[in-house]
């Protein structure tokens, strides 16, 4: 999983609190996605970016929940005031873009909620 | 709304011991189907795309296989490295997203 850069790995916050979530996708990868694995549950995309642009938000909740891309920086999922159902791994993944481009991710970081 | 099953849930093998791991799938136009091998505490790790029926990949001691309905990742004299969740993913020809299954934990035994 070189490339895909992730930080925090590991991220507690009491309810009511924000999560900041970032990713460095791949040299040369201009297209970003988030996915969230739930205890016991399978990997559930969220949200597709392009540089300062929101292509699919179609798996994100509805509120509390944002992501962007800047056109300087790291892709950031932000989570406001976070509940106990939000406590989830969050994966980054990155491609070149264009057809037939595998999307390979980070290691995540895990979110729990205190 | 496009689906992904996969069995078993989970597989024990011992070392040497070849199997198979089954992904079935429903997808509205299949852009690509896609394996990644996941270990615990990381990210996965992209193994395979197959775009079409009949189409076979192979690396080390894997191989894949596709049908318009299901894929294959045949284990051949699997060694306990080899141990980790298998995961399929489907991409619809609409769209980016990757809609997964649930993934199948091997296990090889020394």
């Amino acid at each position: 999983n070189a490339g895909v850069m992730q930080n925090p790995r590991h991220l507690v916050r009491r309810r009511g609190q924000e999560a900041r979530l970032r990713c460095s996708p791949m040299k040369g990868h201009s297209h970003v996605y988030w996915y969230r694995q739930l205890p016991e549950e399978g990997l559930k995309f969220m949200v597709y970016l392009q540089k300062e642009n929101i292509i699919d938000e179609s798996g994100m909740p509805k509120e509390r929940f944002s992501a962007e891309f800047p056109k300087e920086g790291p892709s950031i999922l932000r989570i406001q005031q976070v509940v106990r159902g939000d406590s989830a791994a969050y994966f980054c993944a990155s491609s070149r873009g264009g057809t037939n481009q595998p999307q390979h991710f980070g290691d995540g970081t895990r979110l729990s909620i205190l | 709304e496009d689906q992904v099953t996969q069995s078993p849930e989970a597989l024990r093998l011992q070392e040497g011991e070849s199997s198979s791991l089954n992904c079935s799938y429903t997808v509205s136009g299949l852009r690509g189907l896609f394996w990644y091998r996941q270990d615990p505490g990381k990210g996965p790790e992209f193994l395979f795309t197959l775009y079409s029926a009949g189409e076979e990949k192979e690396k080390e001691r894997l191989k894949a296989t596709l049908t318009k309905k299901e894929s294959f990742l045949h284990i051949t004299a699997p060694k306990p490295e080899d141990s980790a969740t298998y995961l399929c993913a489907v991409q619809q020809a609409s769209g980016s997203r990757l809609t997964f299954g649930e993934g199948t934990q091997l296990t090889v035994n020394p």
